[in-house]
């Protein structure tokens, strides 16, 4: 089966710009996340989505903003990109809406790697 | 709210010696725990993780991870480690949402 595939995988911006990041959930998976990765940081999280709906959200601005949909395929956007936007971009997939339903983790893509130049 | 302290930023260790990577977490609430590994250029692999039951997690590539919950602590193990786990680390806690909290990562460096 295969995993969470992101894209593109690399990506090059100017500042200012508009950027939207796309994600394909493990077959079967209804629930969605997004994480922010900065050069020598952990994972921040950005966005959950289950069954299309905003089900948590990190503390980001206003200017990401995100969707999924009916086929539970996701995308983040992020507009007019600042310099501190750069960064990996994780898309992660689970069953359901929560730990408590399936037992189930997060399973992670390989990210998309944005520079905002 | 929870919290995540790594307290390594990197870990120097022979090939087929063993490792420990520590982590510690706060919070409030009961908590699900985890480890990821990440290697150069790609996401996050999950390693273990703890939801309840045994406090002795056994994950893939021969590492280990106990739950204490007086210490709050989650240290990751392995008895003898390859070149080819030289990678960050990543323990994580999560109070039952997808909202995981991650902590700053240990590198681990495996040295022939």
């Amino acid at each position: 089966d295969a995993g969470v595939t992101q894209s593109p995988t690399h990506l090059i911006k100017t500042r200012g710009q508009h950027v939207t990041l796309r994600c394909s959930p493990i077959s079967g998976h209804k629930s969605v996340s997004w994480y922010q990765q900065v050069l020598g940081q952990g994972p921040q999280f950005i966005f959950q989505y289950y069954e299309k709906e905003e089900r948590g959200r990190g503390n980001f601005p206003d200017r990401f903003s995100a969707r999924q949909f009916p086929n539970y395929s996701s995308e983040l956007n992020v507009n007019a990109l600042l310099l501190g936007d750069s960064a990996l971009y994780l898309c992660a997939s689970s069953l359901g809406r929560g730990l408590r339903s399936y037992n189930s983790p997060l399973h992670f893509g390989n990210g998309t790697r944005l520079t905002v130049t | 709210a929870q919290s995540v302290t790594q307290l390594d930023s990197q870990v120097p260790v022979f090939e087929e010696a063993p490792v420990e990577l520590r982590c510690n977490y706060s919070s409030s609430v009961s908590v699900y725990l985890f480890w990821y590994v990440q290697y150069p250029n790609q996401g996050l692999q999950l390693l273990l993780k703890y939801l309840s039951g045994s406090t002795l997690v056994k994950g893939i590539n021969g590492f280990e991870a106990e739950f204490n919950k007086s210490q709050t602590s989650f240290h990751l193990r392995k008895p003898s480690v390859h070149i080819s786990d030289t990678a960050e680390y990543f323990c994580a806690v999560s109070a039952g949402t997808y909202k995981y909290i991650f902590g700053t990562g240990t590198r681990l460096k495996v040295l022939a």
